[in-house]
């Protein structure tokens, strides 16, 4: 079955230390989408990207990079410039870059401090 | 910038009956999309429902309604006999038409319990 497939699942990171969180998708859709959500709120978005080997900053992208080097994948990494990395991660994709096309998310990914 | 507002952090309701989640947005374009997605407690964002602001026909989805008022900008959305497997987190998105754009805009949430 097509879909979005995130790992790990939960994720610790220690002080100073870069995380990277994989998100890989088999839907054939050329946008993809990292989001951030935290607790008792809505989603904010991080980083998209419309093709490969380009993306643009979102709303909160101080201390997160991103890389699409294939139309598969679109990793996150969470830099420790991100002094408040703990929240959970959604990545998105979608077919084209038109508003009515919906975004289709993955599972997520837990990331806390240790 | 657009901001979409959800005033009702819970709402309940009685399996089998009718419940309304209310969402309002403020944008100043006119052209747009608006959507509603469901999360339970999996965490998965799931697509409910979608609605295109240039069509004044309510989008409906089997059980799943929207009541889209362009004008006074408001997307609620109506579950009709609801069921058990209905509860979970509902957020309303709003995304712009504008070429390029990407960022769909989330309120807050509302938390959707069914009583048994």
């Amino acid at each position: 079955d097509g879909g979005i497939t995130q790992s790990p699942k939960y994720l610790f990171r220690k002080e100073g230390q870069n995380v990277t969180l994989s998100c890989e998708q088999n839907l054939n859709h050329d946008a993809m989408y990292w989001y951030r959500q935290d607790p008792g709120q809505g989603l904010r978005l991080i980083y998209y990207s419309q093709i490969v080997n380009d993306f643009q900053k979102g709303d909160i992208a101080e201390g997160y990079s991103v890389s699409r080097e294939k139309k598969e994948s679109f990793p996150l990494t969470v830099t420790s410039a991100q002094k408040n990395p703990t929240a959970f991660y959604l990545c998105a994709s979608s077919i084209g870059r038109e508003g009515y096309q919906p975004q289709h998310f993955g599972d997520g990914t837990r990331l806390s401090i240790l | 910038a657009q901001t979409v507002t959800q005033s009702q952090p819970e709402m309940s309701v009685q399996e089998a009956e009718t419940v309304t989640l209310s969402c309002t947005y403020d944008t100043s374009e006119s052209d747009y999309y608006l959507f509603w997605y469901k999360q339970p407690p999996s965490r998965q964002m799931i697509l409910v429902i979608r609605q295109e602001a240039y069509k004044q026909q309510n989008a409906t989805e089997n059980r799943f309604s929207v009541n889209f008022q362009k004008a006074a900008k408001s997307f609620s959305l109506k579950i009709s006999d609801s069921q058990l497997g209905d509860a979970a987190m509902y957020f309303c998105a709003y995304r712009s038409q504008v070429q390029g754009a990407q960022k769909l805009v989330f309120g807050q949430g509302t938390r959707l319990t069914i009583n048994p």
